[in-house]
């Protein structure tokens, strides 16, 4: 079983729309969570971390939850720029880092 | 954050040969990281590259196929040996940042094999 699974998509969403990706993750064990950005053709950067608590950045909101084994991200408000592959990461041991292989979203005018 | 810096950013190679992928950071790290991503895929960690001890290899990479050197504590390489079409990929070094446990991606080395 992978440590990390995504739907890999294609999500096509229109601007203003709301759209969420959800990831699950193998090992309960697991303490560190985030959701990465990449762009075509570019390196994946820290999106934001997910907290056991929730948080939210803006239009972003990315939840926890341990007892099912996943992680949500959540976007309101589409931007044509939000369009990227939305990486799935958790951080079991505190060492490596296991990624999912990505969920592809385009944001449609 | 850190800046990572990457030799070459890209390059085609002959099948047989080898490329050796600088990796260079702004600030010294204990650990950097080599990943790959192939086509359509997420990242795969293949080794972490300790100053002053041997890489620490993932399951399905050994030294010999991608021998790592880690001099000092900003700077890493990466060999890709004997490379065949199936190392056609983009392999990306990372550091981690352990005040807020995330990490930072160099911009990768796109290679294709022929």
């Amino acid at each position: 079983r992978k440590e990390v699974e995504q739907d890999p998509g294609p999500f096509n969403v229109p601007e203003g729309a709301t759209v969420a990706f959800n990831c699950t993750y193998s090992n309960s064990a697991s303490q560190s969570f985030f959701w990465y950005r990449q762009d075509c053709r570019k390196e994946p950067k820290l999106l934001m971390s997910v907290y056991s608590s929730g948080n939210e950045d803006g239009r972003f909101t990315a939840q926890l939850n341990r007892a099912s084994q996943y992680i949500s991200l959540l976007i309101r408000d589409s931007k044509l720029s939000d369009s990227a592959t939305y990486l799935c990461v958790v951080n079991p041991l505190g060492n490596q880092f296991y990624f999912g292989t990505g969920t592809s979203l385009t944001v449609i005018p | 954050s850190a800046v990572i810096s990457q030799k070459p950013s890209r390059d085609i190679c002959q099948r047989g040969t080898s490329l050796t992928i600088q990796c260079q950071v702004d600030s010294q790290v204990t650990m950097m990281f080599w990943y790959r991503q192939q086509p359509g895929q997420s990242l795969t960690l293949i080794a972490t590259a300790n100053q002053g001890s041997e890489a620490t290899y993932e399951s399905g990479f050994v030294i010999d196929k991608f021998p790592i050197s880690r001099p000092n504590l900003t700077f890493s390489t990466l060999t890709v040996s004997n490379m065949s079409p199936e190392d056609s990929s983009i392999y990306l070094c990372s550091v981690e940042d352990y005040t807020y446990n995330e990490q930072f991606f160099g911009p990768g080395t796109r290679l294709t094999v022929l």
